[in-house]
């Protein structure tokens, strides 16, 4: 069993930019969260998503959307990047309620 | 809203020492309460977890008991050693929630041989 996997690994945009991560799910779970981590910080949620579509979302801005596919799946977007949006970006799947498992992160830098 | 406060780290301990980590939040109902961990470089790893008051959480040596009275989960190992060096984060989710974790800023935990 892979667990959750995210990619890219490491990523590097410029600001005003538009950026997809992607994220797959541990194997039989239905459920993706998203989370920024800044850098010294703890993870704060931005948004769930479950039967495609999003269930529940934490403070931040429409400019951070995302998807889930049928096969459980997931994108995170950003559009039109700020500096700020520097972070690691941690996906966590799991089948129900509460996400227990959680991706290896992508490391996004914003110039 | 709900919160979750963590000791300031970093900690560092000698092989063998005896850890705690303090941890307090704030929530209304009855939120399941979490520890994960986070090595160099990876994701979050989930540690441990209590899900209703006096539960007491273990894995790999770590315990946390859910204590509502003083509304705490405090993180204890009797015998910490070098490869425990890691960032640890406390979090919780609400009564009636759907899976939303709200994190502390997290400590860090350095073990010296």
């Amino acid at each position: 069993d892979a667990g959750v996997t995210q990619s890219p690994t490491h990523l590097i945009k410029t600001r005003g930019q538009q950026v997809t991560l992607r994220c797959s799910p541990k194997s039989g779970h239905d459920t993706v969260s998203w989370y920024q981590q800044a850098l010294g910080q703890g993870p704060q949620f931005i948004f769930q998503y479950y039967e495609e579509e999003e269930r529940q979302r934490g403070n931040f801005p429409d400019r951070f959307s995302g998807h889930q596919f049928p096969n459980y799946s997931s994108e995170l977007n950003v559009n039109a990047l700020l500096l700020g949006d520097s972070a690691l970006y941690l996906c966590a799947s799991s089948l129900g309620d509460r996400p227990e498992y959680f991706g290896p992160g992508t490391r996004l830098t914003v110039t | 809203g709900d919160s979750v406060t963590q000791m300031e780290g970093p900690v560092t301990l000698s092989e063998e020492a005896f850890l705690t980590i303090n941890c307090t939040y704030t929530a209304t109902g009855y939120p399941s309460l979490f520890w994960y961990v986070q090595y160099p470089g990876e994701g979050l790893q989930l540690l441990l977890k209590a899900t209703k008051a006096d539960d007491k959480g273990s894995n790999k040596g770590f315990e946390a008991t859910y204590r509502k009275e003083t509304t705490s989960f405090h993180l204890e190992k009797g015998s910490v050693q070098v490869s425990d060096s890691a960032v640890y984060f406390c979090a919780l989710s609400g009564s009636g929630n759907t899976g939303k974790l709200i994190f502390g800023q997290g400590t860090t935990l350095q073990v010296k041989p």
